[in-house]
């Protein structure tokens, strides 16, 4: 079975700081995963994914995450975190039907 | 890029009553949709998965008689809560994969969500 999980429930950085949401995960065959943004009200924005390839993926608005298949985690990390950047995040892992799993979400909070 | 809408964005109804969401895929075509719920402060929970022309799949404990789903086009799926009662009230989310992109194409498309509130 695919599952993630987001270990802190929130997260606090000041602005221009670097930021890590943490994610870690478990399935069965290849790891695909995924991270997605979702600000209040809004559905889900994708901002990257690893499906094969070099461990250090970039996405979108300078998020990157880095594959670590020893510790089974997805870190997401930003070098110098925005206020813009508080929002929701959800780590996710895709089975082979194209289902999606979604960790508990990690709320971050970017203070100026 | 991909955009996938919602409709109604929110919606106010009656216990007892029932509600259609509709799902669609505005750029693409969309054999499989997929729908989500998402309760405050929690993660999105997968309902079921909406197929073009065929039944539905619907995960384990989701009542496919209270969650109506029809997928009757390659762009449009509907989501049908009937006999809404307040603990149906929720954030709805769909989702839709690109039916043309090979299948090593993974990236999903997800609509803005339409928020239910059942009195």
């Amino acid at each position: 079975a695919q599952s993630v999980a987001q270990p802190e429930d929130q997260v606090n950085v000041a602005e221009g700081n670097p930021l890590t949401v943490k994610c870690t995960y478990s399935v069965s065959g290849n790891p695909y995963l995924f991270w997605y943004v979702q600000y209040p009200n809004r559905g889900l924005q994708f901002l990257l994914k690893y499906i094969t390839g070099d461990n250090l993926v970039k996405g979108s608005y300078g998020f990157e995450a880095e594959f670590n298949k020893s510790q089974t985690s997805f870190h997401l990390k930003k070098p110098s975190a925005l206020v813009s950047d508080s929002a929701l995040y959800f780590c996710a892992v895709r089975d082979d039907f194209n289902k999606f799993y979604f960790g508990s979400g990690t709320k971050l909070n970017v203070k100026p | 890029g991909a955009v996938v809408s919602q409709h109604p964005s929110w919606v106010i109804c009656k216990s007892g009553t029932s509600v259609k969401i509709e799902c669609r895929s505005l750029d693409f075509q969309a054999t499989t949709m997929f729908w989500y719920r998402q309760f405050p402060k929690q993660s999105l929970m997968l309902m079921a998965t909406s197929n073009e022309g065929s039944k539905a799949t619907y995960e384990q404990g989701v009542e496919k008689d209270k969650f109506l789903i029809n997928h009757a086009s390659l762009t449009l799926s509907t989501l049908t809560v009937t006999s809404a009662h307040p603990e149906d009230s929720s954030f709805y989310i769909c989702s839709a994969r690109d039916a043309l992109a090979g299948s090593s194409t993974d990236t999903q498309y997800f609509g803005p969500g339409t928020r239910l509130t059942v009195l």
